[in-house]
């Protein structure tokens, strides 16, 4: 399983930015896939899900409305649409697929994360 | 939402200690605790999901237990490979959540 995240860089406020997952190693359009971020020196801050319909998404208080997840089932690729960015949003972004089958619920595993820095 | 506290928030200990942190969730959350560890400049890897089950691959004096509202998650001897931040996260309720995390420091 490989999960490559892309698409960080410096960004201005009020800017938008889209960040990409390309997975391998699995059959991607079985499995839910998450957003996960990480300001600089805090915690894990859970962003989105996004389940292998490609249809059913949710999102995190803080990102709802600015936020969109998607998949292309058939590319195996994540994405996340971050709209109107601001200096709050500046975080590594890792995308992280959820556990399959019969299992509780977890992240197995996890893209090394793309840093996205907004700042003028 | 779902309040995931962790503590304590920073531990100091030394190889060989036995350690214990908690994660208390401000509703009741059954099982569906999970435990993450990462280390500095990495992505998080899980260590304990369903509140006790091991996942495969991590050493055995990793454990967990609890569940409604009280979990734990022990490590039985800290080798120096140990020492990472670990948190907490429920997937009972969306949006899920995870704890502050706590900084397991020599």
């Amino acid at each position: 399983v490989h999960l490559v995240e892309s698409g960080g860089g410096v960004v201005q406020p009020g800017r938008s930015l889209r960040l990409s997952c390309a997975a391998s190693g699995f059959n991607f359009r079985s499995y839910a896939l998450h957003w996960v971020r990480q300001a600089p020196g805090k915690g894990l801050e859970w962003v989105a899900v996004i389940w292998s319909d490609a249809i059913t998404t949710y999102y995190g208080d803080s990102v709802r409305g600015r936020l969109t997840i998607s998949r292309d089932n058939p590319k195996n690729m994540l994405y996340l649409q971050i709209n109107n960015l601001r200096a709050d949003d500046t975080a590594v972004y890792y995308c992280a697929r959820e556990s399959g089958g019969a299992v509780p619920e977890h992240l197995d595993y996890w893209g090394q994360g793309t840093l996205v820095t907004v700042s003028s | 939402d779902i309040q995931m506290t962790q503590s304590p928030s920073s531990l100091s200990a030394s190889v060989g200690d036995r350690v214990t942190i908690t994660c208390r969730a401000s509703q009741g959350i059954s099982t569906y605790l999970n435990w993450y560890q990462q280390k500095p400049g990495k992505a998080p890897n899980i260590l304990i999901y369903g509140a006790s089950s091991l996942q495969s691959g991590v050493p055995s004096r990793f454990s967990g237990s609890g569940s409604g509202t009280d979990f734990t998650l022990t490590i039985g001897s800290l080798q120096p490979e140990d020492f990472a931040t670990y948190f907490c996260q429920q997937t009972y309720y969306t949006p899920r959540t995870f704890g502050q995390g706590t900084k397991l420091e020599i």
